[in-house]
């Protein structure tokens, strides 16, 4: 069975400083992996997601992530926090059971002026 | 607007009394699934359907029912519910991708607190 693990629970940033939020997954095959990100209050909105081809894929709101294979790792990444980046951020990856996504527990990022 | 509703958003209730949340898509999507997210937990999908009248169990499906008898709507029941039902619920759907992924459609969630 798939599982994913986000070792960090809650990460606090200073405003315009650089950020990695941290996802490892266990899974058979080669994976489908995404970012969701929920702002409070809120449903999940996709960030970016990976199927194949170049490892490293861009999403929305300046957010990149990096596949890496030999690592079972999928990190976000992005240059520069804004405050508005403050939320919480899932990772998930696509299971057996056509569509069904397995998601980690989330990392809540609180973002310093 | 393309979108995933639920209803209601906000419900308190008391142990035993049967609820039913209600979701509904306009996207003419196949496939839909509900998850409850608890803190440290993430999302874990309850049930699941792939189209009317196929139904079946997700990762933690104990306490809870579902039909599909439309393909729009994809109703959440509970017959009983019990206080470690106390959680954030999300309806989601996309279309069947046949093997290959299609972007899942969240709705804005429902809070439910059982006393």
């Amino acid at each position: 069975a798939q599982s994913v693990t986000q070792p960090d629970i809650h990460i606090t940033v200073s405003e315009g400083a650089s950020l990695e939020l941290r996802c490892n997954y266990s899974y058979g095959a080669t994976p489908y992996l995404f970012w969701y990100v929920q702002s409070p209050g809120q449903g999940l909105q996709l960030l970016l997601k990976y199927f194949s081809g170049d490892t490293l894929v861009q999403g929305i709101k300046g957010f990149e992530a990096e596949f890496k294979r030999s690592q079972s790792s999928f990190n976000l990444r992005k240059p520069s926090v804004h405050w508005s980046d403050a939320a919480e951020y899932f990772c998930a990856v696509e299971g057996n059971a056509g569509n069904m996504l397995t998601f980690g527990g989330g990392t809540r990022l609180m973002v310093k002026p | 607007e393309a979108q995933v509703t639920q209803n209601p958003r906000y419900l308190i209730t008391v142990t035993g009394k049967k609820l039913t949340v209600t979701c509904s898509q306009n996207m003419n999507h196949e496939y839909m699934s509900w998850y409850r997210q608890d803190p440290g937990l993430g999302l874990r999908q309850i049930y699941y359907s792939m189209n009317v009248e196929v139904t079946d169990k997700g990762d933690v499906p104990e306490g809870y029912k579902v039909s599909r008898k439309e393909k729009r709507n994809f109703p959440l029941i509970l017959e009983s519910p019990s206080p470690n039902q106390t959680s954030l619920y999300f309806c989601a759907s996309t279309t069947d991708g046949g093997g290959t992924y299609n972007e899942q459609f969240f709705g804005p969630g429902t809070r439910l607190t059982v006393l």
